[in-house]
């Protein structure tokens, strides 16, 4: 059974204090591991998909890297509008449509 | 474009009524998917259609729910009798897998409480 597991399950920062969110996956023939943000009330928002290891890849604060066996989501001096919670998704064998999802890392970052 | 539409955006009823969830995903997307959110157990997929056609819905939790796919710009999910371990928010999402790319793209999602 695929497995997805985030680290830490929240991570409080002070405004300007890089970081960065953990997520291991056990999924069988990974066809892309997805990263989404959730702000409270709404639905998860797409961030980025890395597809092999050694994939990189960036958007204004934020960098995403994977391995064979995990993945990075780097924050690079955060602001308070970066606050929301972080998922992460594996989707694995033949179904690319089967996303399994961590429980997700409640990033609270302090002005 | 409006991206993924759910309605209602809250429901609240009576265990044993009848609930019924809509959305209408990106158009020109081929794939939709309906996902349950708790606190409990996150994120999880209760099934998903390619072009109107259910492929898996293994994760569908008892026979009391139930999803259609009439057309490619509407799906239910329907969950009758509803019961109070029912409340959590509901996700539809969609998708358009071509050219390696797979991102799904989620809507507000429907809250729903079961008193």
């Amino acid at each position: 059974e695929d497995q997805v597991t985030q680290s830490p399950e929240a991570l409080r920062l002070q405004e300007g204090e890089s970081s960065s969110l953990n997520c291991s996956y056990t999924v069988s023939g990974l066809r892309g591991l997805f990263w989404y943000r959730q702000d409270p009330g709404k639905g998860p928002e797409f961030l980025f998909t890395l597809y092999s290891a050694g994939e990189e890849k960036e958007k204004e604060r934020l960098k995403a890297t994977l391995t064979k066996k995990e993945s990075f989501l780097h924050i690079t001096a955060p602001k308070p509008e970066d606050s929301a919670t972080y998922l992460c998704a594996g989707a694995g064998g033949t179904s690319y449509g089967k996303l399994t999802f961590g429980q997700g890392t409640i990033l609270t970052v302090h002005p | 474009d409006a991206g993924v539409i759910q309605s209602p955006r809250h429901e609240v009823t009576e265990m044993g009524q009848e609930v019924t969830l809509r959305c209408k995903p990106i158009s020109g997307h081929d794939y939709l998917f309906w996902y349950r959110q708790t606190m409990m157990r996150g994120l999880e997929l209760l099934i998903y259609f390619n072009n109107n056609v259910p492929i898996d819905d293994s994760g569908m939790p008892e026979d009391r729910f139930s999803a259609k796919m009439p057309n490619a710009s509407f799906s239910t999910l329907k969950i009758q009798p509803s019961e109070p371990r029912d409340s959590a928010v509901y996700f539809c999402a969609s998708s358009l897998m071509r050219g390696g790319s797979y991102e799904q793209y989620f809507g507000p999602g429907t809250r729903l409480t079961v008193t």
